[in-house]
């Protein structure tokens, strides 16, 4: 079965810097890639989609890479804030014809430091 | 609007009571979904209902019984339920699959705690 793996469960980084997350998947490679932002005791917020044709995605502060040879998206936050602090999900799109099927990794737990 | 709503906020519940968790969104999506999330891990699905038919059951227990009386609403009806049932339950929406990949968006959650 599909397996998700993100590297981190927490990750101190200081105010500025730029905070990069790791998310790993076993077997076949997903069709697309999602990351969400997740604070405590709310739902998880949609940032960005990679799908498996484009190596890179940008919106803003974030970038997201996918590299279906490393089985590997990575997520960047540069100039962080500390109102970035936040646990971030990736999650894999498993792609069913009823709806889209996310399978969420575990999560990283980014804390920014001013 | 592009705000999924969610009631009760919090609910707690006996293991013999039967209740229900309510499930709104006006972004005309016709996919829902339900999700069970645990302290610190990630959410986990239970149901997806596209075109207010139930597509996808993961092996939920018959305790938990999905029910999308239009395209605007999703319920989870709950009866019998067990401690270890206790957590933050998240319901999603999002534009249906075969018109390609979409984000899902995600209510604030009902926290229900099992006694």
């Amino acid at each position: 079965s599909q397996k998700i793996e993100q590297n981190s469960e927490a990750l101190n980084i200081q105010e500025g810097k730029t905070a990069t997350l790791t998310c790993n998947y076993t077997n076949y490679s997903p069709a697309y890639l999602q990351w969400y932002r997740q604070d405590p005791g709310r739902g998880p917020v949609f940032l960005l989609l990679i799908r498996e044709n484009e190596k890179e995605k940008r919106k803003e502060r974030l970038k997201v890479t996918f590299d279906t040879t490393l089985k590997q998206s990575l997520f960047h936050i540069t100039a962080s804030q500390p109102a970035d602090s936040a646990t971030y999900l990736c999650a894999l799109d498993m792609t069913q014809n009823a709806g889209n099927m996310l399978t969420f990794g575990g999560g990283t737990r980014l804390m920014v430091k001013p | 609007d592009t705000e999924v709503t969610q009631t009760p906020k919090h609910l707690v519940m006996g293991m013999t009571n039967k209740k229900s968790l309510k499930c709104e969104q006006h972004m005309g999506h016709r996919a829902m979904y339900w999700y069970k999330q645990k302290a610190k891990k990630p959410p986990e699905l239970m149901f997806v209902y596209s075109y207010e038919k139930l597509s996808i059951n993961e092996s939920v227990p018959s305790r938990f019984s999905p029910e999308c009386p239009n395209s605007s609403l999703l319920n989870l009806h709950l009866h019998a339920l067990q401690p270890e049932d206790s957590a933050l339950y998240l319901c999603a929406s999002s534009r249906y699959k075969e018109e390609g990949p979409y984000e899902q968006y995600f209510g604030p959650g009902t926290r229900l705690t099992v006694t």
